[in-house]
C-alpha cells in the first residue's frame, strides 16, 4: 500500500518568488510514480509534473521541478516565478508501477500568491 | 484537446433521493476511476474499471452506491439512498494505462444533499 504525506496545510508566497511544497511518501513497492497535481477553485484537477522512481534526474515541467530525494522518500514541488494564476489546492500523489494500480492522493497543500 | 466529460456539474438532493453522475472518459482510454473528495481533503478512490470489469471496489460502499461501465467506455456512479455523509466532489478520471502514465481528471461533480 501507498501513503503520501503532505505536511503544510497552507503557504503563502510573495509573487515572482519561489515556494517549494512538501511531499514524503511511503511504500513498499521498488518502482513507482509521483505526481503532481493542481486543483483550482473550480474543482478540476490539473496534472502538473511526473517522476518515476527510477528517474536519475529530477524531472522539470516549466516553471515547475520535483526535488526528489528517494533516501528521504520525499517528492518535493517546486514552483519558480510564483504567479497569481499558482493560487490553488497542489495535491502530491504516486502509484505503483506494475499491474494497473490507482493513484493515492495525500491531503493537499493550500498555496496563495501574494500581489 | 480531448478531455474527461462529466455531468451534472452541480447537484443538490435531498436525502434519501437517488443521484446519478455519469463520466465519459477521453477515447482511448481503458482505465477509468471515480474518485471522492471531501472539503479540505484529497481524492479518494471509490471504483476503478479496467474496460467494462471492476478492478477496485473495495472502498465503494456497496450498501448505497453502485457503478456501471456497461460497455467499456461511459460510465455512470449511482447514490441510493443518499445522506448527508455523501456532500463531497465526485472526480471522474481516465488513463490509458497505469503505471507512468497520468491520469486525466474531468471537472468534477459537486454534490450537496440537504
Amino acid at each position: 500500500a501507498q501513503k503520501i504525506t503532505q505536511t503544510q496545510p497552507g503557504m503563502f508566497v510573495q509573487e515572482k518568488e519561489a515556494v517549494t511544497l512538501d511531499c514524503t511518501y511511503d511504500t513498499s513497492d521498488p518502482s513507482y510514480g509521483l505526481f503532481w497535481y493542481k486543483q483550482p477553485s473550480s474543482g478540476e484537477m490539473i496534472f502538473l509534473i511526473y517522476q518515476g522512481s527510477y528517474d536519475q534526474q529530477n524531472a522539470t515541467e516549466g516553471r515547475y521541478s520535483l526535488n526528489f530525494q528517494k533516501a528521504r522518500k520525499s517528492a518535493n514541488l517546486v514552483i519558480s516565478a510564483s504567479q497569481l494564476g499558482d493560487s490553488a489546492m497542489y495535491f502530491c500523489a504516486m502509484r505503483a508501477m506494475s499491474g494497473n494500480t490507482p493513484l493515492v492522493f495525500g491531503k493537499g497543500t493550500r498555496l496563495s500568491v501574494i500581489a | 484537446e480531448a478531455e474527461v466529460a462529466q455531468s451534472p456539474r452541480y447537484k443538490i438532493t435531498e436525502k434519501s433521493q437517488a443521484v446519478a453522475f455519469w463520466c465519459d472518459p477521453i477515447s482511448g482510454h481503458a482505465t477509468l476511476y471515480w474518485y471522492r473528495q471531501i472539503l479540505g481533503q484529497g481524492p479518494e478512490l471509490l471504483v476503478q474499471f479496467q474496460d467494462e470489469s471492476v478492478v477496485d471496489d473495495s472502498q465503494l460502499p456497496k450498501d448505497r452506491f453502485s457503478a456501471e461501465r456497461l460497455k467499456g467506455v461511459d460510465s455512470t456512479l449511482k447514490i441510493q439512498p443518499a445522506e448527508l455523509g455523501d456532500s463531497a466532489m465526485y472526480l471522474c478520471a481516465s488513463s490509458y494505462r497505469g503505471g507512468a502514465t497520468e491520469a486525466f481528471f474531468g471537472q468534477g461533480t459537486r454534490l450537496t444533499v440537504v
